[in-house]
Protein backbone atom coordinates (compact mmCIF):
# COMPACT_ATOMS: atom_id res chain seq x y z
CA UNK A 1 0.00 0.00 0.00
CA UNK A 2 1.08 3.63 -1.05
CA UNK A 3 1.51 5.23 1.69
CA UNK A 4 3.58 8.82 2.91
CA UNK A 5 3.73 9.79 6.13
CA UNK A 6 4.37 13.16 7.25
CA UNK A 7 6.51 14.67 10.63
CA UNK A 8 4.41 15.57 13.45
CA UNK A 9 3.38 18.78 14.43
CA UNK A 10 5.33 21.95 15.17
CA UNK A 11 5.21 24.65 17.43
CA UNK A 12 8.02 27.77 16.74
CA UNK A 13 8.66 31.10 17.28
CA UNK A 14 9.05 33.34 14.78
CA UNK A 15 12.48 34.09 13.34
CA UNK A 16 13.36 30.39 13.78
CA UNK A 17 14.29 27.41 11.54
CA UNK A 18 12.12 24.52 10.43
CA UNK A 19 12.23 21.29 8.72
CA UNK A 20 9.51 19.13 7.85
CA UNK A 21 9.52 15.61 6.18
CA UNK A 22 7.24 13.46 4.30
CA UNK A 23 8.27 9.63 3.70
CA UNK A 24 6.93 7.12 1.54
CA UNK A 25 6.46 3.48 1.41
CA UNK A 26 5.10 1.03 -0.75
CA UNK A 27 6.42 2.44 -3.77
CA UNK A 28 9.55 3.76 -4.53
CA UNK A 29 9.80 7.56 -3.85
CA UNK A 30 12.77 8.19 -6.10
CA UNK A 31 10.78 7.17 -9.30
CA UNK A 32 8.06 9.73 -8.26
CA UNK A 33 7.12 13.43 -7.91
CA UNK A 34 6.62 14.83 -4.44
CA UNK A 35 4.70 18.08 -3.89
CA UNK A 36 4.13 20.22 -0.80
CA UNK A 37 1.12 21.97 -0.47
CA UNK A 38 -0.19 24.50 2.20
CA UNK A 39 -3.78 24.63 4.00
CA UNK A 40 -3.64 28.17 6.23
CA UNK A 41 -6.54 28.21 8.69
CA UNK A 42 -9.60 28.16 7.09
CA UNK A 43 -8.70 28.73 3.57
CA UNK A 44 -8.33 26.39 0.77
CA UNK A 45 -5.17 24.13 -0.48
CA UNK A 46 -2.09 26.24 -1.88
CA UNK A 47 0.53 24.46 -4.23
CA UNK A 48 4.06 25.40 -3.10
CA UNK A 49 6.22 23.21 -5.11
CA UNK A 50 7.35 19.77 -6.15
CA UNK A 51 10.68 17.82 -6.26
CA UNK A 52 11.91 14.65 -8.32
CA UNK A 53 13.54 13.03 -6.15
CA UNK A 54 15.68 10.69 -8.38
CA UNK A 55 17.31 13.52 -9.46
CA UNK A 56 16.21 16.58 -7.22
CA UNK A 57 15.03 19.09 -9.77
CA UNK A 58 12.70 20.75 -8.04
CA UNK A 59 10.42 23.68 -8.88
CA UNK A 60 8.18 26.44 -7.08
CA UNK A 61 5.10 28.39 -7.56
CA UNK A 62 6.12 31.89 -7.55
CA UNK A 63 4.58 32.61 -4.57
CA UNK A 64 6.67 30.63 -2.26
CA UNK A 65 9.87 30.74 -4.73
CA UNK A 66 12.45 32.37 -2.15
CA UNK A 67 10.70 31.48 0.87
CA UNK A 68 10.89 27.72 1.87
CA UNK A 69 13.56 25.43 0.21
CA UNK A 70 12.20 22.10 -1.27
CA UNK A 71 14.82 18.88 -0.73
CA UNK A 72 14.75 15.15 -0.76
CA UNK A 73 17.15 12.49 0.53
CA UNK A 74 16.69 9.35 -1.61
CA UNK A 75 18.17 6.93 1.05
CA UNK A 76 15.92 7.42 3.09
CA UNK A 77 12.87 7.76 0.67
CA UNK A 78 11.92 11.14 2.42
CA UNK A 79 11.15 14.82 0.61
CA UNK A 80 11.72 17.72 2.99
CA UNK A 81 10.06 21.60 2.93
CA UNK A 82 12.05 24.11 5.30
CA UNK A 83 11.99 26.99 6.41
CA UNK A 84 15.04 29.21 7.20
CA UNK A 85 13.25 31.83 9.14
CA UNK A 86 9.54 31.20 10.19
CA UNK A 87 7.18 34.13 10.24
CA UNK A 88 3.66 34.06 12.04
CA UNK A 89 1.75 33.88 8.40
CA UNK A 90 3.70 30.03 7.64
CA UNK A 91 1.65 29.11 10.40
CA UNK A 92 -0.77 26.10 8.66
CA UNK A 93 -1.21 22.64 7.83
CA UNK A 94 1.09 21.34 5.18
CA UNK A 95 0.81 18.06 2.87
CA UNK A 96 3.15 16.80 1.07
CA UNK A 97 0.81 14.47 -2.33
CA UNK A 98 2.61 12.48 -4.50
CA UNK A 99 2.35 13.17 -8.64
CA UNK A 100 1.11 10.01 -10.42
CA UNK A 101 4.06 9.85 -12.73
CA UNK A 102 6.06 12.53 -15.09
CA UNK A 103 3.00 12.61 -17.61
CA UNK A 104 0.25 11.24 -14.84
CA UNK A 105 -0.52 15.04 -13.96
CA UNK A 106 -2.45 14.16 -10.74
CA UNK A 107 -2.06 13.50 -7.06
CA UNK A 108 -3.05 9.98 -6.11
CA UNK A 109 -1.20 9.75 -2.66
CA UNK A 110 -1.28 12.57 0.08
CA UNK A 111 0.05 12.57 3.36
CA UNK A 112 -1.65 13.46 6.94
CA UNK A 113 -0.70 16.58 6.99
CA UNK A 114 1.63 18.21 9.44
CA UNK A 115 0.60 21.45 11.39
CA UNK A 116 3.31 23.91 11.79
CA UNK A 117 2.33 27.01 14.47
CA UNK A 118 4.12 30.01 14.91
CA UNK A 119 3.68 32.20 17.64
CA UNK A 120 5.75 34.11 20.08
CA UNK B 1 0.49 31.83 -11.85
CA UNK B 2 -2.63 32.73 -10.13
CA UNK B 3 -5.28 30.30 -8.41
CA UNK B 4 -8.06 28.82 -10.78
CA UNK B 5 -11.57 30.64 -9.47
CA UNK B 6 -14.08 28.52 -8.01
CA UNK B 7 -17.43 29.30 -6.29
CA UNK B 8 -17.05 29.58 -2.76
CA UNK B 9 -20.44 27.64 -1.84
CA UNK B 10 -22.80 25.06 -3.71
CA UNK B 11 -26.15 23.44 -2.47
CA UNK B 12 -28.44 21.32 -2.82
CA UNK B 13 -31.05 18.60 -1.56
CA UNK B 14 -30.34 14.90 -1.22
CA UNK B 15 -30.88 13.04 -4.68
CA UNK B 16 -30.44 16.41 -6.43
CA UNK B 17 -27.03 16.87 -8.87
CA UNK B 18 -24.98 20.08 -7.97
CA UNK B 19 -22.04 21.57 -10.26
CA UNK B 20 -18.88 23.18 -9.38
CA UNK B 21 -17.11 25.08 -11.88
CA UNK B 22 -13.31 25.66 -12.12
CA UNK B 23 -12.26 28.61 -14.15
CA UNK B 24 -8.46 29.30 -15.16
CA UNK B 25 -6.38 30.58 -18.24
CA UNK B 26 -5.41 29.73 -21.38
CA UNK B 27 -2.18 28.73 -19.70
CA UNK B 28 -3.62 26.16 -17.38
CA UNK B 29 -6.88 24.50 -18.23
CA UNK B 30 -7.84 26.11 -21.30
CA UNK B 31 -3.95 24.17 -22.67
CA UNK B 32 -4.34 21.05 -20.45
CA UNK B 33 -6.98 18.29 -20.38
CA UNK B 34 -4.96 17.59 -17.19
CA UNK B 35 -7.65 19.03 -14.41
CA UNK B 36 -7.76 16.67 -11.23
CA UNK B 37 -10.83 17.28 -8.70
CA UNK B 38 -9.86 16.39 -4.69
CA UNK B 39 -12.38 16.53 -1.67
CA UNK B 40 -11.48 17.16 1.06
CA UNK B 41 -13.93 16.90 4.44
CA UNK B 42 -13.51 18.43 8.25
CA UNK B 43 -9.73 17.38 9.41
CA UNK B 44 -8.79 14.87 6.97
CA UNK B 45 -6.27 14.97 4.18
CA UNK B 46 -7.52 16.05 0.44
CA UNK B 47 -8.50 12.66 -1.74
CA UNK B 48 -8.69 12.57 -5.46
CA UNK B 49 -11.63 11.63 -7.00
CA UNK B 50 -10.83 13.11 -10.74
CA UNK B 51 -8.57 13.09 -12.74
CA UNK B 52 -7.63 13.99 -16.97
CA UNK B 53 -10.82 15.90 -16.49
CA UNK B 54 -13.54 12.81 -17.16
CA UNK B 55 -11.47 10.04 -15.03
CA UNK B 56 -12.67 8.37 -11.85
CA UNK B 57 -9.79 6.50 -10.00
CA UNK B 58 -11.17 3.01 -8.54
CA UNK B 59 -13.30 3.09 -5.82
CA UNK B 60 -14.96 6.73 -6.49
CA UNK B 61 -18.20 6.67 -6.88
CA UNK B 62 -19.88 6.86 -10.75
CA UNK B 63 -21.45 10.21 -9.14
CA UNK B 64 -18.93 11.85 -9.47
CA UNK B 65 -18.27 13.43 -13.07
CA UNK B 66 -15.68 15.84 -14.61
CA UNK B 67 -15.87 18.06 -17.90
CA UNK B 68 -14.06 20.52 -19.76
CA UNK B 69 -15.13 23.74 -21.81
CA UNK B 70 -12.52 26.28 -22.89
CA UNK B 71 -10.71 27.51 -19.96
CA UNK B 72 -13.79 25.89 -17.41
CA UNK B 73 -13.71 22.55 -16.27
CA UNK B 74 -17.02 20.88 -14.05
CA UNK B 75 -17.16 18.63 -11.37
CA UNK B 76 -21.00 16.88 -11.40
CA UNK B 77 -22.37 15.22 -8.24
CA UNK B 78 -25.38 13.41 -9.15
CA UNK B 79 -27.59 11.94 -6.39
CA UNK B 80 -26.41 13.99 -3.98
CA UNK B 81 -25.79 11.99 -0.39
CA UNK B 82 -25.03 13.13 2.55
CA UNK B 83 -21.39 11.91 2.63
CA UNK B 84 -20.88 14.41 0.04
CA UNK B 85 -21.06 17.50 2.29
CA UNK B 86 -17.49 18.55 2.02
CA UNK B 87 -14.83 20.71 0.27
CA UNK B 88 -13.86 20.56 -3.17
CA UNK B 89 -10.43 21.59 -5.27
CA UNK B 90 -9.98 21.56 -8.62
CA UNK B 91 -6.19 21.61 -9.91
CA UNK B 92 -4.66 21.98 -13.28
CA UNK B 93 -1.70 21.47 -14.52
CA UNK B 94 0.27 24.62 -16.09
CA UNK B 95 3.46 23.39 -17.60
CA UNK B 96 6.69 22.79 -16.66
CA UNK B 97 5.50 20.63 -13.47
CA UNK B 98 4.14 23.11 -11.90
CA UNK B 99 0.60 22.82 -10.98
CA UNK B 100 -2.34 25.24 -9.22
CA UNK B 101 -5.21 24.87 -7.43
CA UNK B 102 -8.49 26.07 -7.24
CA UNK B 103 -9.64 28.63 -4.07
CA UNK B 104 -11.89 25.59 -2.78
CA UNK B 105 -15.95 25.18 -2.75
CA UNK B 106 -18.10 24.21 0.42
CA UNK B 107 -20.61 21.75 -0.84
CA UNK B 108 -23.48 21.52 1.45
CA UNK B 109 -26.75 18.93 1.50
CA UNK B 110 -29.33 20.68 2.76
Amino acid sequence: EVQLVQSGAEVKKPGESLKISCMGSGYSLTSYWIAWVRQMPGKGLEWMGIIYPGDSDTRYSPSFQGQVTISADRSISTAYLQWSSLKASDTAMYYCARRRGSSLNWFDAWGQGTLVTVSS
Amino acid sequence: QSALTQPASVSGSPGQSITISCTGTSSDVGTYDLVSWYQQHPGKAPKLIIYEVTQRPSGVSNRFSGSKSGNTASLTISGLQAEDEADYYCCSYAGSSIFVFGGGTKATVL
